[in-house]
């Protein structure tokens, strides 16, 4: 069971150049997240998923898309990169919203640089 | 609004010490409250959660935490330290956003443990 799958592992884009992060969770998950990670900020939620087909804002949006074709894909879209969005990226899945008090499942991360 | 703070983004202990890990959280309705490891390049794992059935929560490898309602606290402890303990700690809070059926999980900004031989 592969659980939370990211590709890629790393990546270094130049100012400007675009990319998609794939998360796949094979946990048959309704709820997906995709998160960043700075040092010491904790971990902020870019944009989630409460299922097939729909996508909503979290608390720092700006400069990313994503999109839920399939249920268990969630793709981050950065469209023009920027210096400030070099950081750890992070997606979860849960079968419950976190709100009920329910565990997330969390990939390995991706490290983005971009300069 | 909800939020967390993690007091000490470092602490540092002798294996065999007593770990104790800061965490205050703001919410204005009872929250839910978690606390995951991370460790080197890995994601994240939960360590344990507050259901609500009782305020002293134990998780996995020896850890446990204590919910004190008046003190806004849920402290991570573990009595004895272990070498692999080492990683980082992120208390996080999860309260039902208004007239809504989703609420986010809020991180802190993560503790560093550091385990001495």
């Amino acid at each position: 069971n592969a659980g939370v799958t990211q590709t890629p592992k790393f990546r270094v884009l130049k100012t400007g150049q675009s990319m998609t992060l794939l998360c796949a969770q094979d946990m048959n998950h309704e709820y997906m997240y995709w998160y960043r990670q700075d040092p010491g900020m904790g971990l902020r939620l870019i944009h989630y998923s409460v299922g097939e087909g729909t996508t909503a804002k979290g608390e720092v949006p700006d400069g990313y898309n994503v999109s839920r074709l399939k249920k268990q894909n969630f793709l981050l879209g950065l469209e023009s990169a920027a210096p400030s969005q070099t950081s750890v990226y992070f997606c979860a899945s849960s079968y419950l919203p976190q709100v009920m008090n329910t565990e997330a499942f969390f990939g390995q991360g991706t490290r983005l640089t971009v300069v | 609004a909800q939020s967390v703070t993690q007091l000490g983004s470092h602490v540092s202990v002798s294996e065999g010490a007593l770990v104790l890990l800061r965490c205050n959280y703001s919410s204005s309705v009872p929250p839910y409250l978690f606390w995951y490891v991370q460790y080197p390049n890995q994601g994240l794992q939960l360590l344990l959660k507050y259901t609500s059935a009782a305020t002293l929560v134990k998780g996995i490898n020896g850890f446990e935490a204590e919910f004190k309602k008046s003190e806004t606290s849920f402290h991570l402890t573990k009595p004895s330290a272990h070498m692999s303990d080492a990683a980082e700690y992120f208390c996080a809070v999860s309260t039902p956003a208004g007239g809504t059926s989703y609420g986010k999980l809020t991180f802190g900004q993560g503790t560093i443990l550091t385990v001495h031989p």
